[in-house]
Order: C-alpha cells, then sequence, then structure tokens
C-alpha cells in the first residue's frame, strides 16, 4: 500500500474485555513498530519486530499485552483483560531495514476503555 | 535506556517570527535525532533529522543543531507561518537499539 494502515481506527471496549489492533505495513518495510500515545503525551515505544520475529518487547507494560506478526507483514497488537488506564492511540509505524532512519507511522488506532 | 526532555511545552510566536525548541537526552551512545511534526488528530510525521557526524542540517525554513558534549539538539524554525502550527517532537536512537525516545511534545501556535 502507499501507507502504513491501521484498524480499527476507533474502538470503544468495555473493561475486561479482549482487543486486537491491525497494522498493514508499508509494503517491503521489514521494520515494524507499536507504539503508544496518551493525551499530550510523546509516543511510547511498545515493541519492534524485525520480520516475523520480536526483537525488542521491552515497553510492552505487561503480560496482557502481546503482538505478533506471523508473516513477516501485517501485525496485530492483542491486549486481554483492558483496563481504564489502557485507553490511547496506539501508534504503528514501519521502516526500511539498514541503517536507522524515518519511521512512517500510520493514522493510529484510538482505543478507548469504559 | 535512553531519556528526551523536551521544552518548552507550549510556545506562541507571531507569524514571521523564529521559533526554537531544545531537547536534551541522556544516552552518549544515540546517534540519530528526528523531529516529528503532528497536526490534531493525524500522524507524526518526519520534517528533518539529523545524524551524529554532523552538527547542523538545514531544508529551507528548517534547521537542526546537535551538541554532542552537551548532549543537546534543537529545532529552529524561521519565518513562520500558521500552517506551522502543530505539536513538534523530538526523538533520540540509539544504535545499539532500534527503538525511538520521543520527548514529550511541543505545541506550537503561530499566530496570524
Amino acid at each position: 500500500g502507499a501507507g502504513v494502515s491501521q484498524t480499527p481506527s476507533n474502538k470503544v471496549t468495555e473493561k475486561g474485555k479482549y482487543v486486537e489492533l491491525r497494522c498493514d505495513p508499508i509494503s517491503g518495510h521489514t521494520a515494524l513498530y507499536w507504539y503508544r500515545q496518551s493525551l499530550g503525551q510523546g509516543p511510547e515505544f511498545l515493541i519492534y519486530f524485525q520480520g516475523t520475529g520480536a526483537a525488542d518487547d521491552s515497553g510492552l507494560p505487561n503480560d496482557r499485552f502481546f503482538a505478533v506478526r506471523p508473516e513477516g507483514s501485517v501485525s496485530t497488537l492483542k491486549i486481554q483483560r483492558t483496563e481504564r488506564g489502557d485507553s490511547a492511540v496506539y501508534l504503528c509505524a514501519s521502516s526500511s531495514w539498514g541503517e536507522v532512519g524515518e519511521l512512517f507511522f500510520g493514522e493510529g488506532s484510538r482505543l478507548t476503555v469504559l | 535506556g535512553e531519556n528526551v526532555e523536551q521544552h518548552p511545552s507550549t510556545l506562541s510566536v507571531q507569524e514571521g517570527d523564529s521559533a526554537v525548541i531544545k531537547c536534551t537526552y541522556s544516552d552518549s551512545a544515540s546517534n540519530y535525532f528526528p523531529w516529528y511534526k503532528q497536526e490534531l488528530g493525524k500522524r507524526p510525521q518526519l520534517i528533518i533529522d539529523i545524524r551524529s557526524n554532523v552538527g547542523e542540517k538545514k531544508d529551507q525554513r528548517i534547521a537542526v543543531t546537535l551538541n554532542k558534549t552537551a548532549k543537546h539538539f534543537s529545532l529552529h524554525i524561521t519565518e513562520t507561518q500558521p500552517e506551522d502550527s502543530a505539536v513538534y517532537f523530538c526523538a533520540a536512537i540509539s544504535g545499539s537499539a532500534r527503538q525511538l525516545t520521543f520527548g514529550s511534545g511541543t505545541q506550537l501556535t503561530v499566530l496570524p
């Protein structure tokens, strides 16, 4: 695709429910990142994939959060037993491999936990 | 890990004036420093970046300076226009990791 695509754009759920957020990166980009952005804050790193494997998941806040990228392209961020504090915009970004450079962000998935 | 501090949190300037946003970082191994612009409800977009082997980079009305010794870098916008109004984020990344650490953002308002 032309850019990073994220679905859904908005998700409202109840506390305790399970949610999945999807990211479709730019074609050919092997690196994929998930960030979380709370209101008035900068994006906060969650996890980074190189290909199919999670190269760095040090930003995942706890074991309720999990992400996969089974075929090295589309990624899904999974949140179990959602809490009100999980409410935020979840941003996905992709980049080409090699020297660190520009991250191309999607428009984000706004998650609201009631 | 890396820690990036950004200030000011809000900045208002008159159209045509210059704006300066400053950031400091903690990891001396950091070697890549991008600046992102985020309009309300939109995605962050890269506007300029600098690597640790240069001290300054300019692109039309936007420039970034880097002081590795002091571990700080700054964004300079000249001849500001209303469309420059947005939130600006600095970020840093070290060569050993690929995670960008962002500052907390600066809300820039250009008054017509």
